[in-house]
């Protein structure tokens, strides 16, 4: 079974200011990792997904993840946030079989002040 | 291509009362997932259908349960509803294929009052 694991439920930056929201994951097998978006009263948008290849992964609206096998990582990146960047950000892992699901992590809300 | 959409967006019910929500995904996608979000648990993974058939489940009780009919659109249904039941319902299409990319819903804000 997988597991996802996000350290900081809550991140302040100031607009301009670099961010990286933290996400390690546990699992026995092979894994799929996903950083989904949630702005206010909606779902969930995909930002970036790692399924295989290079470990560094390039998402939208200026995101970045790096997969770290040997530290069950997958933090998300932003050199340079915005104000529109605030919403709450899910790490997500799945096992790459045909039925697995998608596991969740606990959210960060990253809140980025003018 | 159209997104998933879910009806309705907002209900409010009082305890005892059962509930049913919908999932239209988006046109060709054949699995439809749906989770239960709250502030205090966060997303919870409810059940997974795939052709109709239930594919996999979370650790709901059987008060809650779902079914897919042939189109994909997709149903939940809560009964005997309890206050803990309040929540925003997502819903998640995809292709069915083990990528594990979920496109989904606004959701369905249920209280329970």
């Amino acid at each position: 079974a997988q597991s996802v694991t996000q350290l900081d439920s809550q991140v302040p930056v100031f607009e301009e200011a670099p961010v990286e929201l933290r996400c390690n994951y546990s699992s026995s097998v092979s894994v799929y990792l996903f950083w989904y978006v949630q702005y206010p009263n909606q779902g969930l948008q995909l930002l970036l997904k790692y399924l295989s290849g290079s470990t560094l992964v390039k998402g939208i609206n200026g995101f970045e993840a790096e997969f770290n096998k040997s530290q069950t990582s997958f933090h998300l990146r932003k050199p340079s946030v915005h104000i529109s960047d605030t919403a709450e950000y899910f790490c997500a892992v799945s096992g790459s079989g045909n039925t697995d699901k998608l596991i969740f992590g606990t959210g960060t809300r990253l809140q980025v002040f003018p | 291509k159209a997104g998933v959409t879910q009806t309705p967006r907002y209900l409010i019910k009082t305890r005892g009362q059962q509930v049913t929500l919908s999932c239209s995904p988006i046109s060709g996608h054949r699995s439809v997932s749906w989770y239960q979000q709250t502030p205090g648990q966060g997303l919870q993974f409810l059940f997974e259908y795939f052709s109709e058939t239930q594919r996999n489940k979370g650790n709901f009780p059987g008060r809650f349960s779902g079914r897919q009919f042939s189109n994909s659109r997709s149903e939940m249904n809560v009964s005997t509803l309890e206050l803990g039941d309040s929540a925003l319902y997502l819903c998640a299409s995809s292709p069915g294929l083990a990528l594990g990319e979920q496109f989904f819903g606004p959701g369905t804000r249920l209280t329970v009052l």
